[in-house]
C-alpha cells in the first residue's frame, strides 16, 4: 500500500522567513496531495490540495510543488507569522473509483519564533 | 469551521466495552470516512462509507464497524475494547463525484480505554 513520509519531523523558523515541508510517497498511482493543518486540540484543517495534473499550486503565502518523477510534494509557507505555528500533515490519495482514502505522514511541527 | 460534527467529544471506556462514535456531514457531502489518530501520529484510515456501504478499509479488525444512514452520516461501532484503542477518533466528509475531492474533518472524539 502507499507509505507517505514527511521531513523534518520538526521545524523552527524566524517571523517572516519561508519555510518548506518535504514529503515523499511511494505509490506512483497516487493523484491527489492535500496538506492539512492541525493546531493543538483541533481538527485537522485543509489549507491547499493539488491533483498530478498539475505541478505547483498558489494560494496567497501558501504553495505546493508535486514532482511526479521522485514522487515528491512540498510545502512552502512564505512570510511566516506565529499563528503558522502547528502540526502539518501531507498526504496522498489514489482514487480508484472504488474509494479515496487518505494516507498521511506522521505529521511536522513547525514553530515560527517572534 | 466545516460543518462535519461529531459526539461525543470526549469518551472513558473500561477495557472489554463497546462504543459508538457519531459523524454528521456536510451538507451536500455524500461520503464519509472514519480515521484513527493515535498521540503524535497521522491519522489512519479506518474505513469509507459511500451510498450507505463499505467502500474500502484500512488494516483494521473487524471489531471496528461502522453505518451510514439515508442522510448520509455515520457511526463508527468498536466492540471489545482495547488500551491501545485509545485515540482521537476523526469522520471526514467529502463529495464523490469520480474523482478526488477534498475532506473536511470533524472536530474528533477523544477516546480513552482505561
Amino acid at each position: 500500500g502507499e507509505n507517505v513520509e514527511q521531513h523534518p519531523s520538526t521545524l523552527s523558523v524566524q517571523e517572516g522567513d519561508s519555510a518548506v515541508i518535504k514529503c515523499t510517497y511511494s505509490d506512483s498511482a497516487s493523484n491527489y496531495f492535500p496538506w492539512y493543518k492541525q493546531e493543538l486540540g483541533k481538527r485537522p484543517q485543509l489549507i491547499i490540495d493539488i491533483r498530478s495534473n498539475v505541478g505547483e499550486k498558489k494560494d496567497q503565502r501558501i504553495a505546493v510543488t508535486l514532482n511526479k518523477t521522485a514522487k515528491h510534494f512540498s510545502l512552502h509557507i512564505t512570510e511566516t507569522q506565529p499563528e503558522d505555528s502547528a502540526v502539518y500533515f501531507c498526504a496522498a490519495s489514489k482514487y480508484t473509483g472504488a474509494n479515496s482514502k487518505l494516507t498521511f505522514g506522521k505529521g511536522i511541527t513547525l514553530s515560527v519564533r517572534p | 469551521e466545516t460543518g462535519v460534527t461529531q459526539s461525543p467529544t470526549h469518551l472513558i471506556k473500561t477495557r472489554g466495552q463497546q462504543v459508538t462514535l457519531r459523524c454528521s456531514s456536510q451538507s451536500g457531502h455524500n461520503t464519509v470516512s472514519w480515521y484513527q489518530q493515535a498521540l503524535g501520529q497521522g491519522p489512519q484510515f479506518i474505513f469509507q462509507y459511500y451510498r450507505e456501504e463499505e467502500n474500502g478499509r484500512g488494516n483494521f479488525p473487524p471489531r471496528f464497524s461502522g453505518l451510514q444512514f439515508p442522510n448520509y452520516s455515520s457511526e463508527l461501532n468498536v466492540n471489545a475494547l482495547e488500551l491501545d484503542d485509545s485515540a482521537l477518533y476523526l469522520c471526514a466528509s467529502s463529495f464523490n463525484r469520480g474523482l478526488n475531492t477534498e475532506a473536511f474533518f470533524g472536530q474528533g472524539t477523544r477516546l480513552t480505554v482505561v
